[in-house]
């Protein structure tokens, strides 16, 4: 099976531009879910997608925000950058959810934000 | 207090040793516990899964958890430079809680 795959796999923006990041999960796995993860902070939870339906959201801005299609693939999109948004951005498919903990992680989008 | 705490490292030890890696966490109700290892500039991948209490083996590795203490191992055997990592504990009930990570370095 293939698996996660994510893109583009780095990317920079300039302050104040948006960005939207892909995600396609492994074949049969319903729930996608989107970390941000940096050197200070480390792996923070933004949100988990399960059938096109947020079913968790963590602490984050209303900037971030995701959706999940009908093939289960999934889009992250930050709005307004801010500096703060530099990170690795990792995508994680299951076939039950992160309730079960079981997650199988893409290679990350890398964001540099200038 | 966060509801998982792991030290951050680095862990530095010789190759062969026995490594162990720790993680403490606060909710009682936790049942599903897992480590994953991530290498520099890749996603996590996970190494260990484990419902509830007791020992799990998988080749070098051993993860223990102890719901009576609200701690969780890994034990890596004859550890080899392979295994430079950063080592992630998470665990979950209904909601996944991750720890911040350990930084693992196998000196040859």
């Amino acid at each position: 099976k293939a698996g996660v795959t994510q893109t583009p796999r780095y990317l920079i923006k300039t302050r104040g531009q948006q960005v939207t990041l892909s995600c396609s999960p492994i074949s049969g796995h319903r729930s996608v879910s989107w970390y941000q993860q940096t050197p200070g902070q480390g792996l923070q939870f933004l949100f988990e997608y399960f059938s096109e339906t947020q079913r968790n959201k963590g602490n984050f801005p209303g900037r971030f925000s995701g959706r999940q299609f009908s093939n289960s693939r999934s889009e992250m999109n930050v709005s307004t950058l801010e500096l703060g948004d530099s990170a690795l951005y990792l995508c994680a498919s299951s076939p039950t959810g992160t309730d079960k903990g079981e997650q199988f992680f893409g290679p990350g989008t890398r964001l540099t934000v200038l | 207090q966060k509801e998982v705490e792991q030290d951050p490292g680095p862990l530095s030890v010789p190759e062969g040793a026995i490594v162990s890696l720790n993680c403490t966490y606060s909710n009682s109700a936790f049942q599903y516990f897992m480590w994953y290892r991530q290498y520099s500039r890749k996603g996590p991948e996970l190494l260990m899964y484990t419902y509830s209490s007791g020992n799990k083996e998988d080749g070098r590795f051993t993860a223990q958890v102890d719901k009576s203490s609200k701690y969780i191992s890994l034990f890596i055997r004859d550890s080899q430079p392979s295994d430079s990592a950063t080592y992630l504990c998470a665990m979950s009930n209904y909601q996944l809680i991750w720890g911040a990570g350990t930084k693992l370095i196998i000196k040859p």
